[in-house]
């Protein structure tokens, strides 16, 4: 899987959008861009995935550049219980047991 | 979504004991689980793919003897660590596949005092 670049740490106003930017240069053709996100002491949650489109859920908004190298995920109205580690993954979309490779990823604080 | 429930969610045991920690697919069938170790303030690391029905493979510099897992059914996955010592204590988290997505337990909090 390839690897991706987060920035460790964001702090987002309550109420504001969150941006969370994700680098994956080496990106493959068949490889999705995933989000999950760990609450402090809790299993990782999904958030929500794509390929190229950018999409939507009741979530969150996930940004992917044309040329995919990066993705942005957006929390349109960020809350104190958004406080969490994002993880933005790169991985083949298939059911043959790929597992996740976790980065470091972005400790967001939303702050009152 | 999918659930995935492990148990139990804390346990302290004392240096030298054996711990054992399930995860189960509660509405699905899961031939592969993952377990992947969290240590404070750092990210998850895999530890070893669980197979059923068959071994399960581990990453380089974790020790088989010492993380036994066994994958009997295709709901349930154990991993068990044996002669415990307080360089385990860690957050342990368990994740299933199901049609594609991946779906985590809730994680155990082992402490070994």
């Amino acid at each position: 899987d390839a690897k991706t670049t987060q920035p460790p740490s964001m702090d987002c106003a309550e109420g504001r959008a969150a941006n969370l930017p994700c680098n994956h240069s080496t990106i493959s053709g068949n490889e999705y861009v995933y989000w999950y996100r760990q609450i402090h002491s809790q299993g990782p949650q999904y958030i929500i995935h794509g390929l190229k489109n950018n999409e939507t859920n009741e979530m969150a908004s996930l940004i992917i550049t044309e040329d995919r190298k990066s993705s942005t995920l957006i929390l349109p109205h960020a809350t104190l219980r958004d406080t969490a580690v994002y993880y933005c993954i790169v991985r083949v979309n298939n059911n043959a047991g790929n597992m996740l490779t976790f980065g470091g990823g972005t400790r967001l604080m939303v702050k009152p | 979504g999918a659930v995935v429930s492990q148990h139990p969610s804390r346990v302290i045991c004392k240096s030298g004991t054996s711990v054992k920690i399930e995860c189960r697919s509660l509405d699905f069938q899961a031939t592969t689980m993952f377990w992947y170790r969290q240590f404070p303030k750092q990210s998850l690391m895999l530890m070893a793919t669980s197979n059923e029905g068959s071994k399960a493979t581990y990453e380089q510099g974790v020790e088989k003897d010492k993380f036994l897992i066994n994958h009997a059914s295709l709901t349930l996955s154990t991993l068990t660590v044996t002669s415990a010592h307080p360089e385990d204590s860690s957050f342990y988290i368990c994740s299933a596949i199901e049609d594609t997505e991946a779906f985590f337990g809730q994680g155990t909090r082992l402490t070994v005092v």
